[in-house]
């Protein structure tokens, strides 16, 4: 089946310590979109990419990084994680980035700072 | 700017119970695409339904069925017959066109749904 992955499901850091996680999807699409996803509320969203092409939100702090080395592959860069980063990181993927485009999204990355 | 409003933090409702999940948004265009998503415990978001907004036909999917009025901007979600693995977050978003040519998704702070055996 056509789908999104993401790994590690649980991740454990420590503060200050940097940590990559990965999204890949079988489902051939050209955007990709990470969000942060804090406990009880809406999913943020930090970034995407359109093929090659990135796009920041202007508030993403710049902590955050992401590189996208293929059309299957994204990874989501924290280089200097605080305890505020505690959150769940969610990877999307969409066909195209127009209006209206589904966004199906992984099982998310549960991201523990210590 | 645009807004979703999900003004159920939570609801318990007994199985078999059917149960209304409301969803008031904001938006000053004329275009727009409107989801409906559930994300249950293991946090997956898992897409249900998008309505555009010239497409005011309500529709329904075996239990699920959704109403969305424009007079009110209201896209409500209706679970009939409720069942434990209803129990979930669910999410309405809201997308509108953004600067650049790609999509602006705005969510809903979300429903918590405890469906209770």
């Amino acid at each position: 089946d056509a789908m999104v992955i993401q790994n590690p499901r649980y991740q454990v850091t420590q503060f200050g310590k940097p940590v990559t996680l990965s999204c890949s999807q079988t489902l051939n699409h050209n955007v990709m979109y990470w969000y942060q996803q804090k406990s009880s509320q809406a999913p943020k969203l930090l970034f995407h990419y359109y093929d090659k092409d990135f796009n920041n939100e202007a508030d993403t702090p710049d902590n955050f990084q992401s590189r996208r080395p293929n059309t299957s592959f994204c990874f989501l860069d924290i280089r200097s994680p605080g305890l505020g980063d505690a959150a769940m990181y969610l990877c999307a993927t969409s066909l195209s980035q127009g209006i209206g485009e589904t966004q199906y999204f992984g099982p998310g990355t549960r991201l523990l700072v210590l | 700017a645009q807004k979703v409003t999900q003004a159920q933090t939570e609801i318990s409702v007994v199985e078999k119970e059917d149960v209304t999940l409301d969803c008031v948004y904001e938006t000053r265009d004329t275009t727009y695409y409107l989801f409906w998503y559930k994300q249950p415990p293991s946090g997956e978001l898992v897409f249900l339904i998008r309505r555009n907004s010239f497409d005011e036909q309500n529709e329904i999917s075996g239990r699920y069925s959704w109403n969305f009025q424009k007079s009110t901007s209201s896209f409500n979600f209706t679970i009939t017959a409720s069942q434990v693995v209803d129990s979930a977050v669910y999410f309405c978003a809201l997308s509108e066109a953004y600067s650049g040519g790609y999509q602006k998704v705005t969510f809903g702070t979300g429903t918590k749904l405890q469906v209770i055996p």
